[in-house]
């Protein structure tokens, strides 16, 4: 069973750093781009960007490029999304999802999702 | 980069009642390469629906996808009770980055 397990929820203040991490299980993790999304509170759905754990190759939304940085641990199957200086503003849930494969195309729709992780950033 | 709109903020239905929601892209989504996700309220977006028009694993047959171009629409045929949620569709056309709509919600009536 394909499986995206999250780390838990994290409470931090504005300046703080964070790395996140989705460990994957039961698919050949380099074979498939891995993605993060955010959802502010109450909010939808926005694209952050996706790695391809094979050879790192990575791509960040504009909203998103030189805010965060995505990257992978092969060894362990682990993708992480991580902040030098939180923001009030990060406060948000931050889903990791497997970037599917569709005959030859290597990048599909997400098809499977993680639960999530819950940021808090505040003072 | 493409915006993608889905036109309902809200779409109030009743259990049994087919339901249509759009979705229309700023420019031409290359090869139909739009999917279809539903969310209910404190879990994980759920894949419906990929390259428009074909059904994710385990996906009931009430729900279909059509469209091209720049213009989508997910119809589930006879809603069930477990149908109304939040709908979002995402491209992942051309190179990324891609993109989400901002969301249609589907409510009882």
């Amino acid at each position: 069973e394909v499986q995206l397990v999250q780390s838990g929820s994290e409470v931090k203040k504005p300046g703080e750093s964070l790395k996140i991490s989705c460990n994957t299980s039961g698919y050949k993790f380099i074979n498939y781009w891995v993605g993060w999304v955010r959802q502010m509170p109450g909010k939808g759905l926005e694209w952050m960007g996706i790695i391809y754990p094979g050879d790192s190759d990575t791509r960040y939304g504009p909203s998103f490029q030189g805010q965060v940085t995505i990257s992978v641990d092969k060894s362990i199957s682990t993708a992480y999304l991580q902040w030098s200086s939180l923001k009030a503003s990060d406060t948000a849930v931050y889903y990791c999802a497997r970037v599917g494969r569709d005959g030859y195309i290597q990048r599909s729709a997400f098809d499977i999702w993680g639960r999530g992780t819950m940021i808090t950033v505040s003072s | 980069e493409i915006v993608l709109t889905q036109s309902s903020g809200t779409l109030s239905l009743s259990p049994g009642e087919r339901a249509t929601l759009s979705c229309r892209a700023s420019q031409s989504v290359s090869s139909n390469y739009l999917a279809w996700y539903q969310q209910k309220p404190g879990q994980a977006p759920r894949l419906l629906i990929y390259r428009a028009s074909t059904r994710a694993t385990g996906i009931p047959d009430r729900f279909s996808g059509s469209g091209s171009g720049t213009d989508f629409t997910l119809t589930i045929s006879r809603l069930e009770p477990e149908d109304f949620a939040m709908y979002y569709c995402h491209h992942y056309s051309g190179s990324p980055p891609y993109s989400f709509g901002q969301g249609t919600k589907l409510e009882i009536k």
